[in-house]
């Protein structure tokens, strides 16, 4: 069954260092998506992404945050200085059409130290 | 965004109980989304939902989306021990985001 991969699974960063999360979506799919979830919280909303643009982001996704799709399968997230509450769960996410049910990777843990 | 208010927070529950928990939301949904998380996971699709008033079923669960467009209940039926987990309730706009619930802890007393 097609999923959704993220890697790494873990990832261990020094404050003010770039990360970049990296997600390989479900190959058909056209509208890809990333959420976090701090530790014990709720699920996020960070940003939308259709037809190689943004097509919305919410008040978390700020300048520090960016995303890309370099190629064909990749699709990523890069935190340019990260700070400590950047700590979370980030999770990758696809859908066939942007109406229909996401699919979720098994997430970046992200620990700023 | 919107918010969601999902309830109960947490839940205890005999094997072989029914297990309810619902979602509420001030403002419409065009599509509501359940999803379990196991510890460490990412969220998995139970059950979508896309039109007003639709009952749908996946085994033994069984959620509906409300007619007023502003909630949505999921049923588990007779629960074992793998129901343990997080469940989230999740809805959709046209923008396409998913806007969350704060998620129902549900433990099985075997």
């Amino acid at each position: 069954e097609p999923e959704v991969t993220q890697t790494p699974s873990h990832q261990v960063t020094q404050m003010g260092q770039e990360v970049i999360l990296r997600c390989v979506p479900i190959s058909n799919h056209l509208y890809f998506y990333w959420y976090r979830q701090i530790l014990g919280q709720k699920v996020e909303f960070l940003v939308s992404f259709y037809n190689n643009e943004i097509s919305e982001k919410s008040e978390i996704f700020d300048d520090q945050f960016s995303v890309e799709r370099p190629d064909g399968s990749n699709f990523t997230l890069k935190i340019r200085s990260t700070k400590l509450e950047d700590s979370a769960m980030y999770f990758c996410a696809s859908s066939s059409q942007g109406n229909t049910e996401a699919f979720f990777g098994q997430g970046t843990r992200l620990t700023v130290v | 965004g919107q918010q969601l208010n999902q309830s109960p927070q947490s839940m205890f529950i005999q094997e072989g109980e029914d297990v309810s928990m619902n979602c509420t939301s001030s403002s419409i949904f065009n599509t509501w989304l359940w999803y379990k998380q196991d510890p460490g996971e990412g969220p998995v699709l139970l059950i979508a939902l896309y039109k007003a008033g639709e009952l749908t079923s996946n085994g033994r669960l069984t959620a509906q989306f409300g007619i007023t467009r502003k909630d949505s209940f999921l049923n588990i039926s007779a629960s074992i021990p793998s129901d343990v987990g997080i469940y989230f309730c999740a809805g959709q706009l046209i923008d396409y985001k998913l806007s969350f619930g704060a998620g129902t802890t549900v433990t099985v007393r075997a």
